[in-house]
């Protein structure tokens, strides 16, 4: 099984609300990560965890808040969004993060996020 | 700090023609390099890897191939099908913690 999944497919959410992404794989990898994507861009990378732990931040607004309550599990907490934060929100595996060969990443179907 | 480019950024082909694409990196020192095809509003799906060491690597009708020296990677899609029109992604692995970094994709349309 090469899949990551990700919950939901479409959120729409106003700058007060408080929502979450979910991403889940069954590959036994042990580096997860998140993407943003807007229209016609490359995605940009936001957080890297390796063995549950948080390795990269981006330099991401606080706004969103990673959590990482497995190994299998990744989720992105959303809170006073703004508008220019809609994009297309991308959650990947790897077998592991940093040099060599085990790192080819697999990439989830994306949350197309709107915020009113 | 590696920068990945494809150029053109748009591609249109008749059905059944054989096509490359290019992506070129300016940092030779990589891990690898992955191949990606988006559909529109869809996630990445993930073609090909090509290891440092590596020349080529195939799968079905495609073939990439990487010469690390120059710094240039190609994506060779064979006898096109209107069902290969997507964004095609290229990104490498470099640096210390391997992060990927993006080419701005092509967009190729394989007309009927």
């Amino acid at each position: 099984d090469t899949e990551v999944t990700q919950t939901p497919k479409h959120l729409v959410m106003g700058m007060t609300n408080k929502k979450s992404l979910k991403c889940e794989q069954h590959m036994g990898h042990r580096a997860m990560y998140w993407y943003k994507q807007k229209a016609k861009k490359p995605p940009e990378l936001m957080f890297v965890y390796s063995y549950e732990k948080l390795s990269i931040n981006e330099s991401v607004p606080s706004r969103f808040s990673p959590e990482c309550p497995n190994s299998s599990l990744l989720n992105l907490h959303l809170h006073a969004l703004q508008p220019e934060d809609s994009a297309l929100y991308l959650c990947a595996s790897s077998w592991s993060f940093g040099q060599g060969a085990y790192n080819e990443q697999f990439f989830g179907p994306g949350t197309r996020l709107t915020v009113l | 700090k590696q920068e990945v480019t494809q150029i053109p950024a748009a591609l249109s082909v008749p059905e059944g023609e054989n096509l490359v694409l290019n992506c070129s990196f300016t940092d030779s020192a990589i891990y690898n390099l992955q191949w990606f095809r988006q559909d529109p509003g869809k996630g990445l799906t993930s073609l090909l890897l090509i290891q440092s060491s590596q020349r080529e690597q195939t799968s079905g009708r495609l073939n990439a191939s990487l010469d690390k020296s120059s710094g240039r990677s190609t994506l060779y899609i064979a006898a096109s099908q209107p069902g290969d029109s997507a964004t095609y992604l290229c990104a490498v692995h470099t640096g210390a913690n391997s992060k990927l970094t993006f080419g701005k994709g092509i967009t190729l349309s394989v007309r009927p």
